[in-house]
């Protein structure tokens, strides 16, 4: 079946340290993969996405690659910022449904 | 232009009580998808809409959950009779079309806690 897994939270960095979610997937054919962040008290925002094996996914100065022989989807940032503080989900499409892991909640303290 | 909005953003009721819960799409999405978040778990889908059909309604989890979107503009989604498990964030979100799975815009979601 289809599912993914991400690290628990909760995650509490210093502002300007580095940041890696980790993300597994299990998937039949070749899903499209995301990453989206919940802020407080809204809804949840598309970060990034990769499409296929080998793509990088980038925006806000966070990023992830697409890798295929390992399963993986990890969302990096070299240098967090206090507003950076939300909760964030990987998740994969394949067909046409999405499959969400349970979120990783970052708090960035200054 | 508005974004998803839903409402209420917070629902106490008791088990055995119903519960009505609205999503409003963004203007002129056709698509509209119910996700559910229990407590410390993964986002799971509910259902699509395609206007007022029902495209796909694999993930709702059994019959006390009744979705509807009359006129193919707001849905709502009723529990009727709520039970504890049903705790948890109802996530709507809405597209443009189905082949622009990557471009749902989601609301803020409602948080339903059923004592």
């Amino acid at each position: 079946g289809n599912s993914v897994t991400q690290m628990e939270g909760p995650v509490t960095l210093s502002e300007e340290a580095f940041l890696t979610i980790n993300c597994t997937y299990t998937a039949t054919g070749y899903p499209s993969l995301f990453w989206y962040v919940q802020y407080p008290g809204e809804g949840l925002q598309l970060l990034l996405k990769a499409t296929k094996a080998d793509d990088k996914g980038s925006n806000k100065g966070f990023e992830a690659t697409y890798r295929k022989e390992t399963t993986s989807f990890h969302l990096e940032k070299g240098s967090v910022q206090v507003s950076d503080s939300a909760v964030y989900f990987c998740a994969l499409r394949t067909g046409n449904q999405f499959y969400f892991g349970t979120g990783t909640s970052l708090t960035v303290i200054p | 232009e508005a974004g998803v909005t839903q409402f209420p953003s917070h629902s106490v009721i008791e088990k055995g009580q119903t519960v009505t819960l609205r999503c409003d799409p963004i203007s002129g999405h056709d698509n509209l998808y119910w996700y559910r978040r229990v407590m410390g778990k993964e986002i799971k889908f509910l259902l699509h809409f395609v206007k007022e059909s029902k495209q796909d309604e694999s993930g709702m989890p059994n019959n006390r959950f009744l979705a509807e979107r009359t006129g193919g503009t707001y849905s709502t989604l009723k529990v009727q009779p709520a039970e504890l498990e049903d705790s948890g964030v109802y996530f709507c979100a809405s597209s443009q079309d189905p082949a622009g799975w990557s471009e749902q815009y989601f609301g803020p979601g409602t948080r339903l806690t059923v004592t």
